[in-house]
């Protein structure tokens, strides 16, 4: 089945800047890459998306990149804001069937 | 919540209990699902159903069972048998059939032992 770590388990970073998380994936089949966003008490939210046919992704300040080669699909959030702070999930397919999802990373914005 | 309902928010278990976690959604999606949420871990898949009257185990679903008599809804219970039962539990749908692609999330029941 597929296996997806996830870096880092925390993260936090100055309001304004940037923040990147990486995931890497192990099934060579999976074709499509979701994020997941979860605020405190809350299910998670559908953020943005990628498929292996692409290697960038953007929607305003939120990008995702894919490289198929190396196995690995990172987010990166640009000019960061206090409501960017929440708990953020990876996730792939296991050989195009259900979804496997990484370990989540805690992102903190600092005033 | 995109129009996914989940209730009860908070839920207690006694020893021995089945307790089920209603879920229901109005967005006429086809595929429903139920995750388990532990902390500092992802989401695990219990059960999950592509068409009324079907469903499919996932990763983890022993010691639960599910129904899917209406394509609104997907209750899920948790039987005695699961001996581990305290967590947070998701339910979520998407528009097609396929298992992996754009789920909507409810906000989810936490589910304690006493």
């Amino acid at each position: 089945g597929e296996n997806v770590e996830q870096h880092p388990s925390t993260l936090s970073v100055q309001e304004g800047d940037s923040a990147v998380i990486k995931c890497t994936y192990s099934d060579s089949a999976s074709n499509y890459f979701p994020w997941y966003k979860q605020e405190l008490g809350k299910g998670p939210q559908l953020i943005i998306d990628i498929r292996s046919n692409v290697g960038e992704k953007k929607d305003q300040r939120i990008a995702v990149t894919l490289n198929k080669t190396a196995k690995h699909f990172s987010l990166h959030i640009t000019e960061t804001q206090p409501e960017d702070s929440a708990v953020y999930f990876c996730a792939a397919p296991a050989g195009n069937e259900k979804l496997t999802f990484g370990t989540g990373t805690r992102l903190t914005i600092i005033p | 919540d995109g129009g996914i309902t989940q209730s009860p928010k908070y839920l207690f278990r006694k020893e021995g209990q089945n307790v089920t976690l209603s879920c229901e959604q109005n967005l006429n999606h086809d595929a429903m699902y139920w995750y388990r949420q532990d902390p500092g871990q992802g989401l695990r898949l219990i059960y999950y159903s592509q068409i009324v009257n079907d469903f499919q185990k996932g990763d983890i679903a022993e010691g639960y069972s599910v129904s899917r008599e209406k394509k609104e809804s997907f209750p899920l219970t948790v039987t005695s048998a699961q001996k581990n039962p305290t967590a947070f539990y998701l339910c979520a749908s998407s528009p097609g059939t396929a298992t992996n692609e754009k789920l909507f999330f409810g906000s989810g029941t936490q589910l304690s032992v006493l």
